[in-house]
């Protein structure tokens, strides 16, 4: 079975602080994708990265970085925690970019900015 | 833009009766569907996918139906049992170009003894 792991379950940091979020997969798949998901607001896509070193926003870039020096981790940076991204952050990673295989999340992060 | 619609308001059903949840779009063609599973505090687990030239999917309880014309997809759940309660998420895809993969907001389905 597909294993994404991510580094933390519950997190909570400080308003201006530098978030670092860690997802790691043991599938070998090019594609990974970090989501938020808020009540009433559904899972929204922060970015996702098709292969090492590559990386496209997604539907809500704004305040987050990525990066992808290893096929198997994807990282997601706050690069200054405010507390409206306060959330659930979840990790996904599928084996092909086409949309006809599903995909493999990870049990999320709960980040809390106070 | 893109809409994704769901249920807004959660389903409840008693058990052994079947559970059909809604999955409209708009705005675009997706080639695919995806519907996913969510229990609370997890991450969604995959169930089904359909084709749009596929118009019906089953799995074992599950099946899954996508009318390109309606862009509507049904997600039925029969002999439906408590541990089925959870949050349903649908996930159309179109062909092409590396996948933004967007979700519906969800159904709460909770079925009850």
């Amino acid at each position: 079975d597909v294993k994404v792991t991510q580094s933390s379950r519950y997190l909570v940091k400080r308003t201006g602080e530098k978030v670092f979020l860690e997802c790691v997969q043991d599938m070998d798949h090019e594609n990974m994708f970090w989501y938020r998901q808020d009540p009433g607001l559904g899972l929204r896509l922060i970015y996702f990265s098709y292969d090492v070193k590559m990386k496209e926003k997604g539907d809500i870039p704004e305040g987050y970085s990525v990066s992808r020096e290893k096929k198997e981790r994807f990282s997601l940076i706050l690069e200054s925690a405010s507390t409206n991204q306060t959330s659930m952050y979840l990790c996904a990673s599928s084996p092909t970019p086409t949309g006809n295989s599903p995909l493999h999340f990870g049990n999320g992060t709960r980040l809390t900015v106070t | 833009s893109q809409k994704i619609e769901q249920n807004s308001e959660a389903l409840n059903i008693q058990e052994g009766k079947t559970a059909t949840l809604t999955c409209n779009y708009t705005n675009y063609s997706p080639a695919y569907l995806q519907w996913y599973r969510q229990d609370p505090g997890r991450g969604p687990v995959f169930l089904l996918l359909i084709r749009e030239n596929e118009k019906e999917k089953r799995k074992e309880r599950l099946k899954v139906t996508f009318d390109t014309t309606l862009k509507q997809s049904l997600f039925h759940i029969t002999a439906s049992q408590p541990a089925d309660s959870a949050t349903y998420l649908c996930a159309p895809l179109r062909v092409g170009g590396y996948q933004k993969v967007t979700f519906g907001t969800g159904t709460k389905l909770q079925v009850i003894p």
